[in-house]
């Protein structure tokens, strides 16, 4: 079975400073998918960033970036010029690319990121 | 699109109680999944749908769960007897799953009390 590992239950950052969040995984599987959901405390889950496994090139949306270790099974978060709105509960996420589509996604425990201004 | 709804926002009920929640997905998509989400235990997956099929219950806690999907838009998790460990927050999300991507949209969620 895949577990994610996030070793971080709590980060903290000045405004428009950069944070990075950790992750890592465990799966048996060559393919796959990995996600960063964001969990603001208006409770909905917002996908942040996906990284598919067979991509050498790290995804960037914006400020937000990964830094993919397939080998280290390693998958963090960069964020650039934190701002006060970044402050949320911040979800790593595996997914295994079975054929014919979707499958469920295993979520870690979560980091919680607060920006200070 | 509305996105993934889910009714009711809140509930609090007394230890015994029946409780009925509702999703209904986001048109076009063909999974549906029910995770729960708590404090000790993280987001947990229940059960997930593909095409109105149960597809993977192993996430249920017991008998006393069970979720139904008799059509494309609508779905509900039901527990009875509802217990205080039942407490939680039920997230409904839906998805494309032939987009390969596997994004998951999610509900705003429904804040289960039991007392």
């Amino acid at each position: 079975a895949q577990t994610v590992t996030q070793s971080q239950p709590e980060m903290s950052v000045q405004e428009a400073e950069t944070v990075t969040l950790s992750c890592t995984y465990d799966t048996s599987e060559s393919n796959y998918y990995l996600f960063w959901y964001k969990q603001p405390p208006s409770r909905q889950m917002i996908l942040v960033i996906r990284q598919e496994a067979y991509k050498q090139q790290n995804a960037t949306e914006n400020r937000f970036s990964v830094n993919f270790q397939k080998a280290a099974k390693s998958f963090s978060l960069k964020i650039s010029d934190s701002q006060l709105g970044d402050t949320a509960m911040y979800f790593c996420a595996f997914m295994g690319a079975t054929q014919g589509g979707s499958e469920k996604l295993v979520f870690g425990k979560g980091t919680k990121l607060t920006v200070n201004p | 699109d509305a996105g993934v709804i889910q009714s009711p926002r809140h509930e609090v009920t007394e230890m015994g109680q029946e409780v009925t929640l509702r999703c209904k997905p986001i048109s076009g998509h063909d999974y549906l999944f029910w995770y729960r989400q708590t404090m000790m235990r993280g987001l947990e997956l229940l059960i997930y749908f593909n095409n109105n099929v149960p597809i993977d219950d192993s996430g249920m806690p017991e008998d006393r769960f069970s979720a139904k999907m008799p059509n494309a838009s609508f779905s509900t998790l039901k527990i009875q007897p509802s217990e205080p460990r039942d407490s939680a927050v039920y997230f409904c999300a839906s998805s494309i799953g032939t987009s390969g991507a596997g994004e998951l949209f999610f509900g705003e969620g429904s804040r289960l009390t039991v007392l």
